[in-house]
């Protein structure tokens, strides 16, 4: 079956550490976005990527970093920089140049111990 | 900032009735909209879309409502059942906005027995 993964389900990090949720999707999508959810919040931008090796920052970019190494990854990572990562993050992907809509994965939930 | 919103944080509804959920836009230059729904601690999940040059879109059981003049968009769900339990998300896809999709902040609903 075709889907989009994200692991871990929960992630603990400690003050200063980073950390990196990983995004998988075998739909042969071009696009990938990272967004941000906080509670009673919508979704925030973090980064998108619409072709391998290349990526574009979102709304809410600072303290965060990713990559496109392959069409199928699009990892992102928290980083020390980052002073409030506690949130749920999700992952999506589309076919790019299109408007139809995203495929979600099932969120990573990190939370800062 | 955002420029798509909804009205009610949270909205109850009794089974069986209809429910109808609102989301208000301010960015004329969007051409595509989509209502997803978010069960919680799960990604989002598509539900029914709607393209600018339509006015209404009907799916099994839900209803999209698109009124450009006033830049407002409603979700309707007929015979509301315990399942459509979750929060509402709709979105927005600007004409060539390479960086996808905007949401608003959600609306939660509740179903009472």
């Amino acid at each position: 079956d075709g889907g989009i993964t994200q692991s871990p389900k929960y992630l603990f990090r400690k003050e200063g550490q980073n950390v990196t949720l990983s995004c998988e999707q075998n739909l042969n999508h071009d696009a990938m976005y990272w967004y941000r959810q906080d509670p009673g919040q919508g979704l925030r931008l973090i980064y998108y990527s619409q072709i391998v090796n290349d990526f574009q920052k979102g709304d809410i970019a600072e303290g965060y970093s990713v990559s496109r190494e392959k069409k199928e990854s699009f990892p992102l990572t928290v980083t020390s920089a980052q002073k409030n990562p506690t949130a749920f993050y999700l992952c999506a992907s589309s076919m790019a140049g299109t408007v139809r809509g995203y495929t979600f994965g099932s969120g990573t939930r990190l939370t800062v111990v | 900032g955002e420029s798509v919103g909804l009205h009610l944080p949270t909205l109850s509804v009794q089974e069986g009735d209809n429910s109808i959920i609102n989301c208000a836009y301010s960015n004329s230059a969007s051409d595509y909209f989509i209502w997803y729904k978010q069960e919680s601690g799960k990604g989002p999940q598509f539900i029914i879309d709607i393209r600018s040059n339509m006015d209404k879109r009907q799916g099994q059981r839900v209803t999209v409502l698109l009124n450009k003049t006033v830049k407002h968009l409603s979700l309707q769900i007929a015979a509301t059942q315990p399942g459509d339990s979750a929060v509402y998300f709709c979105a927005e896809n600007r004409i060539g906005g390479a960086d996808g999709l905007t949401f608003g902040k959600g609306t939660h609903l509740i179903i009472q027995p």
